[in-house]
């Protein structure tokens, strides 16, 4: 069975400092995809990254840089250099691709608060 | 391009009611789903359907009925509203099974 765990709740720190939000899957397929969303306090799911499991290259966008690892089944999520705007609540999420048909699930997801 | 609308954005029940909340994509995607958000839970999966006349059920699929006459709509049903369902509910939709998810705005339903 597929599942996400993400295992801090929430997480403060000040501005510019650098924070990691940590992400562990279970999945049985050796064909997935994993995802990071964040929703803002305004309520709205914005969806930040894909990676499948073929790719297990690290990414970087401005601030933000995902490192995948599937020895250890992770697929983490680094913010350098935080501002008040990451405030948000993380999510990642799974979907495998034998069961395509299905939508993705979700970790409990992560509470991030930035103060100045 | 609206991309996934929801409506109502906020409702308020009375346990025993039903109502149906709507969800419309322009965006010509086969894949539609409803999750519902409760504080610590994450997004949880309640139905979902792969195409027209195509639905199966998520996670916590009982309270809730869905059907998809049209690629566009995606409408979640309550037959009798109970408090245990208060919660912001989640429409998205996705271009093909691996794709990533379009969210609508959500459903802010409370259930007295």
């Amino acid at each position: 069975a597929q599942k996400v765990t993400q295992a801090q709740t929430e997480i403060s720190v000040v501005e510019k400092e650098d924070v990691t939000l940590d992400c562990v899957y279970e999945t049985r397929d050796t064909t997935y995809y994993l995802f990071w969303y964040k929703q803002p306090p305004s309520g709205e799911l914005v969806f930040l990254i894909r990676r499948n499991s073929f790719d297990e290259q690290n990414e970087i966008s401005g601030r933000y840089s995902w490192n995948f690892q599937k020895s250890t089944s992770s697929f983490n999520f680094t913010i350098t250099a935080s501002q008040v705007v990451d405030s948000a609540v993380y999510f990642c999420a799974l979907s495998e691709a034998a069961q395509a048909g299905t939508a993705l699930i979700f970790g409990k997801g992560t509470t991030l608060s930035v103060s100045s | 391009n609206a991309g996934v609308t929801q409506t109502p954005k906020f409702q308020v029940l009375k346990t025993g009611q039903s109502m149906t909340l709507q969800c419309a994509q322009d965006m010509n995607h086969e894949y539609m789903s409803w999750y519902r958000q409760d504080p610590g839970m994450g997004l949880r999966l309640i139905h979902y359907s792969v195409g027209a006349g195509i639905t199966d059920q998520g996670e916590v699929p009982n309270g809730y009925n869905v059907s998809r006459s049209t690629t566009e709509d995606f409408p979640l049903r309550l037959l009798s509203a109970a408090p245990s369902q208060t919660s912001v509910y989640f429409c998205a939709s996705r271009r093909t099974g691996n794709q990533p998810q379009h969210f609508g705005d959500g459903t802010r339903l409370s259930i007295l």
